[in-house]
């Protein structure tokens, strides 16, 4: 067990809609991080939080939004959904916000567009 | 442009038998971290280990023993006497350090899928 919680495990929707991941971040750890696993992409950085604030973005599409709470948590949002953007999100925290930091990852949230 | 490449997709191999998982790194940095992860059937990720680009020492852990070469950009992977549990998918990962960047955005490899038979 990493310590990282992620809601929901699984979420199947339609094309079009709109659904918000959930992260529960390591106790103690500021950062937190969101990736995209898919079978062509492979594990994209999409986006990574610090205290709060927004430190990297990656390729992350604009119908896509995150934000870090005052308690850590974090949130994906993901908008218009299309058929490409099933895949296995994870969300992953480290203590600090720089490259050295071993990121512990949750067990992620599968999403199927049908 | 900062690359990680795992060439080999799959590996089948039979418990007790040796086996290196090899990995590849681009970057324009002289300072950087090299990360390996496991992704076992059951989905998660799993940390196995992290070297900084100043300290070119071998390191094992149990069976698991890590080779990093910089003349040749590889921070490769050996699992001695492999068991059935070691059946997973295995990831490298780079993040660069500054000037270039200081965060801890990770670029990953497109992993290695093991296969230990009993």
């Amino acid at each position: 067990d990493s310590g990282v919680t992620q809601t929901p495990k699984h979420l199947i929707t339609a094309t079009g809609q709109r659904v918000t991941l959930r992260c529960s971040p390591r106790s103690g750890d500021l950062s937190v991080y969101w990736y995209q696993q898919s079978l062509d992409q492979g594990l994209q950085f999409l986006i990574q939080y610090y205290n709060g604030e927004e430190r990297a973005k990656g390729n992350i599409l604009e119908r896509f939004s995150a934000q870090q709470f005052p308690d850590l948590h974090s949130e994906l949002n993901l908008s218009s959904l299309e058929l490409g953007d099933s895949a296995l999100y994870f969300c992953a925290s480290s203590v600090g916000q720089g490259p050295n930091q071993p990121q512990h990852f949750g067990d992620g949230t599968r999403l199927s567009i049908l | 442009a900062q690359k990680v490449t795992q060439a080999q997709t799959e590996i089948s191999v039979v418990e007790k038998e040796d086996v290196t998982l090899d990995c590849v790194y681009e970057t324009r940095d002289t300072t950087y971290y090299l990360f390996w992860y496991k992704q076992p059937p059951s989905g998660e990720l799993v940390f196995l280990i992290r070297r900084n680009s100043f300290d070119e020492q071998n390191e094992i852990s149990g069976r698991y023993s890590w080779n990093f070469q910089k003349s040749t950009s590889s921070f490769n992977f050996t699992i001695t006497a492999s068991q059935v549990v070691d059946s997973a998918v295995y990831f490298c990962a780079l993040s660069e350090a500054p000037p270039l960047s200081n965060t801890g955005k990770l670029i990953f490899g497109q992993g290695t899928t093991l296969q230990v038979k009993p």
